[in-house]
């Protein structure tokens, strides 16, 4: 099973929007509406910011959001902070059969 | 709040077995959901490894298959990973996390380091 595509970096000035993609096939993002979101600091653990395409966990701010169109996911950061700087990883379901799969990873630079 | 922690040997032999060992507090493995484990080799995305519900039973990631084995110990609330016959390819940090049946891991262990060297 193929890993999710996504765009090795990404950059945005404070305050600026920025958004990363996802792209899967037809057999995982474009199947469910399971996609979910991480966001991971250099040396810590992922965390999950965004799970079944769009919704938040509780205590994630209101300025990240994800959507979904056919086969690409996509992760939006409103208001870019110093902090948002990470690496972040999208994830899909495959179906009970298949395990599921991550994308590359996109580094986000605040500039 | 749910916390889990890995523990093991950071250093293993080529061709030897990996064995880690996660422990949750403040959930009970038992009450449900699926408790996997996930690696990413130093400067590199995420891979999933296996999981395992909290009835025992195993779902592993086809390109592992042949070499992992996830069990659990309910009385001890902690799940366990062996990976056979490791290589360097092996070498990564490895998580272990709290997911959904949809693979949204929602708590995770702090991860260790687990170098496969001689």
């Amino acid at each position: 099973q193929s890993a999710l595509t996504q765009p090795p970096s990404a950059s945005g000035s404070p305050g600026q929007s920025v958004t990363i993609s996802c792209t899967g096939t037809s057999s995982d993002v474009g199947a469910y509406n399971y996609v979910s979101w991480y966001q991971q600091h250099p040396g810590k653990a992922p965390k999950l910011l965004i799970y079944e395409v769009n919704k938040r966990p509780s205590g994630v701010p209101d300025r990240f959001s994800g959507s979904k169109s056919g086969n690409t996911a996509s992760l939006t950061v409103s208001g870019l902070q110093a902090e948002d700087e990470a690496d972040y990883y999208c994830s899909s379901y495959a179906g009970s059969n298949n395990f599921g799969v991550f994308g590359g990873g996109t580094k986000l630079t605040v500039l | 709040q749910v916390q889990l922690q890995e523990s093991g040997p950071g250093l293993v032999k080529p061709s030897e077995t990996l064995s880690l060992t996660c422990a949750v507090s403040g959930f009970s493995i038992s009450s449900g959901f699926y408790w996997g484990w996930i690696r990413q080799p130093p400067g590199k995305g995420l891979e999933w490894i296996g999981s395992i519900y909290h009835s025992g039973n195993t779902f592993y990631n086809s390109s592992l298959k042949s070499r992992v084995a996830i069990s659990v110990d309910t009385s001890k609330n902690q799940f366990s990973l062996n990976l056979t016959s490791v290589t360097a390819a092996d070498t990564a940090i490895y998580y272990c996390a709290r997911h959904s049946k949809v693979r949204n891991a929602d708590y995770w262990g702090q991860g260790t380091l687990v170098t496969a060297s001689s």
